[in-house]
C-alpha cells in the first residue's frame, strides 16, 4: 500500500503564481517524520524541510510554506510567487519507527514554472 | 550540513560487466547508509540498507547477488552492480544516516549499460 500519495503528477504555472503541492500520508505510528525534497534536473536531492508528528505548527521559509494537518494526514507545500528556478520534481516522504525510519517517497510532482 | 559524495557521477559500461559505485560521508560517521534506485520519471525506490560491519538488508524484490553492498567503514559504502544489463540502467542514489535521525543524500550516479 502506498504510504505517501502525491496526487498531482504535473503542475504548470506562470512565474509569480502560487503553487500548492499536496501530500497525503498513511501510518500507524504516533511518532513519525515528514519531509519534502526538491529534485532539479541535475538529479541531486535538495532537502527542504523535516517535520515531526508532534509539531503541527505551520512553517514559512522565504517563499516556501508548509501546512501540516494531522486530522487529514496531509503535509502540503506551497511556493509563493513562483520563479523559473523552482522548476523541479518535488517529493514528499515519510519516515516511521515501524519501518526502521526508512524513507518512503511519494511519486513526486513535477512543477514547471514558465516565464 | 553534512556532505555525502558519490563516485562516479556517471558511468557507461558494456553489458555483462560489473560496476562499482562508492558512497562516502565526508564529515560525519554513518553506521547506516541507504541505496536507492530511480528510473526516469519515477520516484526513489529503496534497494537496501547498508550497515557498517554487517550484511546489508535488501528490500523485497532486489537481488542481493546482483547488487553487492559492502559497508567497509563508517564513512564508505559501495554498491557493485554485477553482470550489468541494459535494464539496470538507472540513477542510483545513496544516503547516509546521521546520529540525529537525519538522512543526507549523495548527488547520485547515472548508470548506462549498453
Amino acid at each position: 500500500a502506498q504510504k505517501v500519495t502525491q496526487a498531482q503528477t504535473e503542475i504548470s504555472v506562470v512565474e509569480k503564481e502560487d503553487v500548492t503541492l499536496d501530500c497525503v500520508y498513511e501510518t500507524r505510528d504516533t511518532t513519525y517524520y515528514l519531509f519534502w525534497y526538491k529534485q532539479p534536473p541535475s538529479g541531486e536531492l535538495v532537502f527542504l524541510i523535516r517535520r515531526n508528528s508532534f509539531d503541527e505548527q505551520n512553517e514559512i521559509s522565504g517563499r516556501y510554506s508548509w501546512n501540516f494537518q494531522k486530522s487529514t494526514s496531509s503535509f502540503n507545500f506551497t511556493i509563493t510567487a513562483s520563479q523559473v528556478v523552482d522548476s523541479a520534481v518535488y517529493f514528499c516522504a515519510l519516515s516511521e519507527p515501524l519501518n526502521d525510519y526508512k524513507l518512503s517517497f511519494g511519486a513526486g510532482t513535477t512543477v514547471t514554472v514558465r516565464a | 550540513g553534512a556532505v555525502v559524495s558519490q563516485h562516479p557521477s556517471w558511468v557507461i559500461c558494456k553489458s555483462g560487466t560489473s560496476v562499482k559505485i562508492e558512497c562516502r560521508s565526508l564529515d560525519f560517521q554513518a553506521t547506516t547508509m541507504f541505496w536507492y534506485r530511480q528510473f526516469p520519471k519515477q520516484s526513489l525506490m529503496l534497494m537496501a540498507t547498508s550497515n557498517e560491519g554487517s550484511k546489508a538488508t535488501y528490500e523485497q524484490g532486489v537481488e542481493k547477488d546482483k547488487f553487492l553492498i559492502n559497508h567497509a567503514s563508517l564513512t564508505l559504502s559501495t554498491l557493485t552492480v554485477t553482470s550489468a544489463h541494459p535494464e539496470d540502467s538507472s540513477f542510483y542514489i545513496c544516503s547516509a544516516y546521521s546520529l540525529y535521525n537525519e538522512q543526507f543524500f549523495g548527488p547520485g550516479t547515472r548508470l548506462t549499460v549498453l
